[in-house]
């Protein structure tokens, strides 16, 4: 079994809609939590961040984190085309800790 | 502000032939580097880490070495490649110095082996 395990996709919505993008994983020694955006041919870059439970909210994007359900999600209001990318959860034990990857959602945003 | 580079963005090269990539870090000192490879549709598979000069960890047996000459040079070589080290390198840093637990990834290179 993965340590995490994120659904691959591809996920296909409406320009507008409201997109789910989720994570699971298995260790609950996990503590800080993080989603990153990969465009096409470039590098991930980094989302969100946040550490133990509870929801973060930055403009359009909300991270949640649930660790009683080892579950974090990243919700995207009012999607729009420029959204279209590799969403990648990643997640570490400790402060300064490599992160553990998950395999990454790849989302298409129709106009 | 801090700036990553990698360079060369695209690469092919023969397989049994040699390989350097680098990476280099601005605007910040002593931090954590890491190189990655990612596969078509796959996640980050991380290869090796390094926490100074001349410290490094390798997470993945395989021809590729690594190697950090510089506090903010990071240097991913092969002396032969394979088939299957094609795929996407990233290089990424980590400022240990405040405590963050984030990454910050450079560009990539992509490297094709024929």
């Amino acid at each position: 079994q993965k340590e995490v395990e994120q659904d691959p996709g591809p996920l296909s919505v409406p320009e507008g809609a409201i997109v789910s993008l989720n994570c699971t994983y298995s260790n609950s020694a996990f503590q800080y939590f993080m989603w990153y955006r990969q465009y096409s041919r470039k590098g991930p870059e980094l989302l969100m961040y946040t550490y133990s439970s509870g929801n973060k909210e930055d403009g359009r994007f909300t991270a949640q984190v649930d660790k009683s359900s080892k579950y974090i999600s990243l919700f995207i209001r009012d999607s729009q085309p420029s959204d279209s990318a590799t969403y990648l959860c990643a997640m570490t034990y400790n402060q300064g800790g490599k992160l553990i990857f998950g395999q990454g959602t790849e989302l298409s945003v129709k106009p | 502000s801090q700036t990553i580079h990698q360079w060369p963005a695209t690469l092919v090269q023969p397989v049994g032939s040699p390989l350097s990539l680098e990476c280099t870090v601005e605007g910040t000192s002593n931090p954590n580097l890491y190189w990655y490879r990612q596969a078509a549709g796959r996640g980050l598979q991380l290869l090796f880490y390094s926490v100074g000069i001349g410290q490094i960890s390798s997470e993945v047996p395989q021809n590729l070495s690594a190697s950090r000459p510089q506090d903010r040079q990071f240097i991913l070589s092969s002396k032969k490649l394979l088939l299957s080290d094609s795929g996407f390198y990233l290089c990424a840093w980590q400022n240990r110095g405040q405590g963050t637990d984030t990454q910050y990834f450079g560009p990539g290179t992509r490297l094709t082996v024929l």
